[in-house]
């Protein structure tokens, strides 16, 4: 079957740095994607990665380890308002996104 | 408009009632989607169009039938609502299905409780 894990909760402090990590097994790959899911509100696109590296956006980077079926994304100087579900998806072989159950961050003064 | 539209933006079904959730988007993208989100699940495909007038299937399509009569609407019917259908839907859309890079963007989702 196809499986894509994040972890459930992340807890960081603002101004701090914090990693969240999604490894996947899924039936072909055909890149990788972040979203981002404030309570309430429909995921917003944060990032795609389909080669090996990193890939960085202002405040937020991604990391992808095609050999290692791992992700990860990166937000630095952390602001109140990045506390949000942080969603990791994978492009299938047969083109359509796979989700994972999200990451809840929460940034704590 | 700008975007994706979704109506209505939460409603409260008897089970066992016809109920349609629809969707419009301006960008003229080809692509449109549902989902179905549920709490501790990763959002999950319920039907998909790759462009106007051909559907296909997702992971959970049971229960479910949309139409696209045209690039702009892409309407979700439930024809007989049961309660595990209780769960907040995104319509979302893409430019190009089945390419790399193509970004799904999504609509505000409607919240559907079914009693």
């Amino acid at each position: 079957g196809q499986n894509i894990d994040q972890p459930t909760e992340m807890t960081a402090t603002e101004g701090a740095i914090v990693q969240i990590n999604c490894t996947y097994q899924t039936s072909g790959f055909n890149g990788l994607f972040w979203y981002q899911q404030h309570a309430g509100e429909a995921p917003t696109f944060l990032s795609y990665n389909v080669l090996d590296g990193l890939e960085e956006k202002g405040r937020f980077s991604s990391f992808l380890s095609r050999s290692k079926g791992y992700s990860y994304l990166l937000l630095k100087e952390l602001q109140m308002k990045d506390s949000a579900s942080y969603l990791c998806a994978v492009l299938d072989s047969n083109y359509q996104l796979i989700w994972g159950a999200g990451t809840k961050l929460i940034i704590k003064p | 408009i700008a975007g994706i539209t979704q109506a209505p933006t939460s409603q409260i079904l008897a089970a066992g009632r016809r109920m349609t959730l629809r969707c419009t988007q301006d960008m003229r993208h080809n692509a449109m989607y549902w989902y179905r989100q549920d709490l501790g699940l990763g959002l999950r495909l319920i039907h998909y169009s790759n462009t106007a007038g051909t559907t296909g299937k997702g992971e959970v399509p049971d229960g479910y039938s949309v139409s696209r009569a045209n690039t702009d609407d892409f309407p979700l019917t439930l024809a007989s609502a049961v309660p595990s259908q209780t769960s907040v839907y995104f319509c979302a859309s893409s430019e190009n299905g089945g390419t790399l890079t193509d970004t799904q963007y999504f609509g505000p989702g409607t919240r559907l409780t079914v009693l």
